[in-house]
């Protein structure tokens, strides 16, 4: 059992660029979440998703799109990275619908230059 | 505005001296309050959940109590392995999902 699962661990990217993180979680939970975590401010929630085919806009969605094609798997598309998408990344999931109690990836951590 | 507050940002403490990390919030309608624990470089990792006011959850060395309006995490007896940062977050009702704010964090220190 791995729980949740992200790669990369680390990420360089020019401004422009685009990619994806992805996020793959083993224990049949059908909420999924991404966050982000800059120093001096909480997680904040980027999007979401209670099921396959369903996903939502969190706090701060502008920027990052994510699809949810299956239970397992979450990934979150960065489409023409900025500086100010420099962060460190966490996908959690939840076997609670409405995403009490998450269960956390280990993390991206984002660099745009 | 919802706010959820955690104080102090820091805390140094010696091995075996207890205390308390304190964590507010100002949301309407109050679905549930969590803690976390993080430590350097990993993503947060559950400890509770409180759901009502005077419920207690226990853990360990670890206590979480909920109020109205807020929430302590108690260590008792502190090792060096509690060492972390420990985050508050509170769900709360808020149009079509369950919104969930976190604090930003006490670090803690445990020394031996």
């Amino acid at each position: 059992n791995a729980g949740v699962t992200q790669t990369p661990k680390f990420q360089v990217l020019k401004t422009g660029q685009s990619m994806t993180l992805q996020c793959a979680q083993d224990m049949n939970h059908e909420y999924m979440s991404w966050y982000r975590q800059d120093p001096g401010m909480g997680l904040r929630l980027i999007h979401y998703s209670v099921g396959a085919g369903i996903t939502d806009q969190g706090e701060v969605p502008n920027g990052y799109n994510v699809s949810r094609s299956t239970t397992e798997d979450f990934p979150l598309r960065l489409l023409s990275a900025a500086p100010s998408q420099t962060s460190v990344y966490f996908c959690a999931s939840s076997y609670d619908r409405t995403g009490g109690e998450q269960y956390f990836g280990p993390g991206t951590r984002l660099t745009v230059t | 505005e919802d706010q959820v507050t955690q104080s102090p940002e820091a805390l140094r403490l010696q091995e075996g001296e207890s205390s308390s990390l304190n964590c507010s919030y100002t949301v309407s309608g109050l679905r549930g309050l969590f803690w976390y624990r993080q430590d350097p470089g990993k993503g947060p990792e559950f400890l509770f959940t409180l759901y009502s006011a005077g419920e207690e959850k226990e853990k360990e060395r670890l206590k979480a109590t909920l109020t109205k309006k807020e929430s302590f995490l108690h260590i008792t007896a502190p090792k060096p392995e509690d060492s972390a940062t420990y985050l508050c977050a509170v769900q709360q009702n808020s149009g079509g999902y369950q919104k969930v704010t976190f604090g930003t964090g006490t670090k803690l220190q445990v020394i031996p």
